[in-house]
């Protein structure tokens, strides 16, 4: 089956650095996702990897392991406002998305 | 970017009653749109998938004579709940995938919107 699994919910203090891992099984793969969704409010489109490495972009970073099914989302010199759900989502071979529950970031000054 | 316009933002009604949401790609032309159902504190929920001039393929367990969903255009998709419920009662989101070559697959959502069955 396909399934995507995240931590449910993850604690970091203001200004530091947080790693949100995600592992992925997918019926053929043709990407890796993350999104942030505020509570109330529609996700946005964080990262797309479909390549093996690091993709950097502010303070933001997503890794991609094809040959372990693995990723992570990297936020540094974490705000208050990054306060969210992050979403990992697998595209498999039909190029449909396959949604995580999401990781509830709580930040504390 | 590509935006995606949803309307309404809020609904509420009175149960039995129908609601219809509207999706717009306002800039682009989306040959595939996804309409999700999220719950609180759960996570996005794919109902169906509709395509422009075809009907919309239905996940398993959504009711396809209840979450009526039409794409009559590339710009627009609209999902009415028929004899809405308080159970249904959710957070309805619409994405829309850009229609060309080199797409990443890249979703744009819609600002969502909340439906409160009375």
């Amino acid at each position: 089956g396909q399934n995507i699994d995240q931590p449910t919910e993850m604690t970091a203090t203001e200004g530091a650095i947080v790693q949100i891992n995600c592992t992925y099984q997918t019926s053929g793969f043709n990407g890796l996702f993350w999104y942030q969704q505020h509570a109330g409010e529609a996700p946005t489109f964080l990262s797309y990897n479909v390549l093996d490495g690091l993709e950097e972009k502010g303070r933001f970073s997503s890794f991609l392991s094809r040959s372990k099914g693995y990723s992570y989302l990297l936020l540094k010199e974490l705000q208050m406002k990054d306060s969210a759900s992050y979403l990992c989502a697998g595209m498999d071979s039909n190029y449909q998305l396959i949604w995580g529950a999401g990781t509830k970031l709580i930040i504390k000054p | 970017g590509a935006v995606v316009s949803q309307h309404p933002s809020w609904v509420i009604c009175k149960s039995g009653t129908s609601v219809k949401i509207e999706c717009r790609s306002l800039d682009f032309q989306a040959t595939t749109m996804f309409w999700y159902r999220q719950f609180p504190k759960q996570s996005l929920m794919l109902m169906a998938t509709s395509n422009e001039g075809s009907k919309a393929t239905y996940e398993q367990g959504v009711e396809k004579d209840k979450f009526l969903i039409n794409h009559a255009s590339l710009t627009l998709s609209t999902l009415t709940v028929t004899s809405a419920h308080p159970e249904d009662s959710s957070f309805y989101i619409c994405s829309a995938r850009v229609a060309s070559l080199g797409d990443t697959g890249e979703l744009f959502f819609g600002e969502g919107s909340r439906l409160t069955v009375l």
